[in-house]
C-alpha cells in the first residue's frame, strides 16, 4: 500500500478564486490520479497525473479549469481555477503503486466549499 | 463502456447479523473489481479486490466478496456485522483489457449497523 497525505484537508473559498491542493506519497509511484466526489455523489476521475508530461483529462474536465502538476514521483498538485459553488466537492488523489496488484489507494481528501 | 450499479442506497442490519451490499457491473472485457469503504470525513479505504483466480475473495475487517461472472455481480458480505462497520461502501470496476487505469465507481451504499 502507500501512505498519502493531502493539503489542505478542507477550505472555504470565494467564487472566482483558485485553490491548489497538494498530494504527497511516501514512496515513488508512476500512476497518480485526481478524483472529485460531489456532495452525495460517487467518485469521478478528473485526470491522470503523468510525471514529466501533461496530465490526461477525462471527458468533461479541462486543463484550464483543473491544471495539474506532477514534478516528481511522490508529489502532485491539482488547482481548481475560477471557482464557482458547483465546484464544492471533495477532491481526492489516489496512487497505484508499481507491483501493487492493480490497486489504487486514496488520500484522505480535500473538502472544498465555494461560497 | 464501463459502469457499476449499487442498487441499494441504504442497507440496515442488526449487529451480529450477516450483511450483504450488492454490486453489479458492466465491462466489455475482463473486470477488475474492488470494494472501498468511506468513513465520515475520511478518504476511501481499500477493502478487497478480485483480479483473477478464486471467485471468493477475502479482505480487511472480515469482509469477503464473491465474483459471479454469469450474473456480473460482486456482492460484499460479512458473516456478523459490527456497529463499527457503519459507513459508506463503494464498488468499483476497471476493464483489464483496455489498458486504462481509471476506476469507475458505483453510487455508494450507506450501511448502518443497529446495536
Amino acid at each position: 500500500s502507500a501512505v498519502i497525505s493531502q493539503k489542505p484537508s478542507r477550505d472555504i473559498c470565494q467564487r472566482g478564486t483558485s485553490l491548489t491542493i497538494q498530494c504527497q506519497v511516501d514512496s515513488q509511484v508512476t500512476m497518480m490520479f485526481w478524483y472529485r466526489q460531489q456532495p452525495g455523489q460517487s467518485l469521478t476521475l478528473i485526470a491522470t497525473a503523468n510525471q514529466g508530461s501533461e496530465a490526461t483529462y477525462e471527458s468533461g474536465f479541462v486543463i484550464d479549469k483543473f491544471p495539474i502538476s506532477r514534478p516528481n514521483l511522490t508529489f502532485s498538485t491539482l488547482t481548481v481555477s475560477n471557482m464557482s459553488p458547483e465546484d464544492s466537492s471533495i477532491y481526492l488523489c489516489s496512487v497505484e503503486p508499481t507491483g501493487g496488484g492493480e490497486t489504487q489507494y486514496f488520500g484522505p481528501g480535500t473538502r472544498l466549499l465555494v461560497l | 463502456a464501463q459502469s457499476v450499479a449499487q442498487p441499494e442506497d441504504q442497507v440496515n442490519v442488526a449487529e451480529g447479523n450477516p450483511l450483504t451490499v450488492k454490486c453489479t457491473y458492466s465491462v466489455s472485457g475482463n473486470p477488475y473489481l474492488f470494494w472501498y469503504v468511506q468513513y465520515p470525513n475520511r478518504g476511501l479505504q481499500f477493502l478487497l479486490k478480485y483480479i483473477t483466480g478464486d471467485n471468493l475473495v477475502k479482505g480487511s475487517y472480515g469482509f469477503e466478496a464473491e465474483f459471479n461472472k454469469s450474473q456480473t455481480s460482486f456482492h460484499l458480505k460479512k458473516p456478523s456485522a459490527l456497529v463499527s462497520d457503519s459507513a459508506l461502501y463503494f464498488c468499483a470496476v476497471r476493464d483489464s483489457t483496455t489498458g486504462a487505469n481509471n476506476l469507475f465507481f458505483g453510487t455508494g451504499t450507506r450501511l448502518t449497523v443497529i446495536p
